[in-house]
């Protein structure tokens, strides 16, 4: 692995659904965020982690659920989908907190219907 | 609010110049980020300032005068490759970066 990888790369999940996505960096980065983007919109901070064991909330984390054993991974979980969570959904890292640039995963394309 | 304020679109032509300008209202300032986003891809890094004046990076290069809170991004020599969306984002007083919706720029031969 190199950077940040993202699963699934799409999904269509039925309203009313779990879904976690996930996310995994091996670039031993501290930091971590969700965001999603939706058209005509900057992208929006949904949860992010500064480091392993510590989580904050961004914009809009009502509805989202994150965690963070490790330094690698960040999961991120939708405990009961809503279509207003149709979105595409990044994954980012960067190295010493919220001062230093983020590097984006390639994104998952999530469709609830 | 926090506001980041972008052209939606913009058209240029292959070989030319092309400055895309981002103004921004928020609760401090602690830097300000242009990254690139081709379609379907994810966005990555092109600049950084957080001081006044113009940083030069090869065929881009970008502006800050954080008394006006305005930057562009400058791109030279226009490619075909350059076609993609531009972001801004500002880092606000909680070190978070808050996002404009992007500059679609659209390249022409």
């Amino acid at each position: 692995i190199a950077g940040i990888t993202q699963a699934p790369t799409s999904q269509i999940l039925a309203a009313g659904r779990r879904m976690t996505l996930r996310c995994t960096q091996d670039m031993r980065h501290n930091a971590m965020y969700w965001y999603r983007q939706d058209l005509g919109l900057g992208l929006r901070l949904i949860h992010y982690s500064n480091t392993a064991g510590t989580t904050g909330k961004g914009e809009v984390p009502d509805g989202y659920s994150v965690s963070r054993a490790n330094t690698d991974d960040f999961p991120l979980t939708l405990a009961s989908a809503v279509p207003s969570q149709t979105s595409v959904y990044f994954c980012a890292s960067s190295v010493k907190g919220s001062t230093d640039t983020q590097y984006f995963g390639p994104g998952t394309r999530l469709t609830v219907l | 609010g926090q506001n980041i304020d972008q052209p939606t679109e913009m058209t240029a032509t292959e070989g030319a110049i092309v400055q895309i300008n981002c103004t921004y209202q928020t609760s401090g300032f602690n830097g300000l980020f242009w990254y690139q986003q081709h379609a379907g891809e994810a966005p990555t890094f092109l600049s950084y300032n957080v001081l006044d004046g113009l940083e030069e990076k090869g065929r881009f290069s970008s502006f800050l005068s954080r008394s006006k809170g305005y930057s562009y991004l400058l791109l030279k020599e226009l490619q075909m490759k350059d076609s993609a969306s531009y972001l801004c984002a500002v880092r606000d007083s909680n070190y978070q970066l808050i996002w404009g919706a992007g500059t679609k720029l659209i390249i022409k031969p």
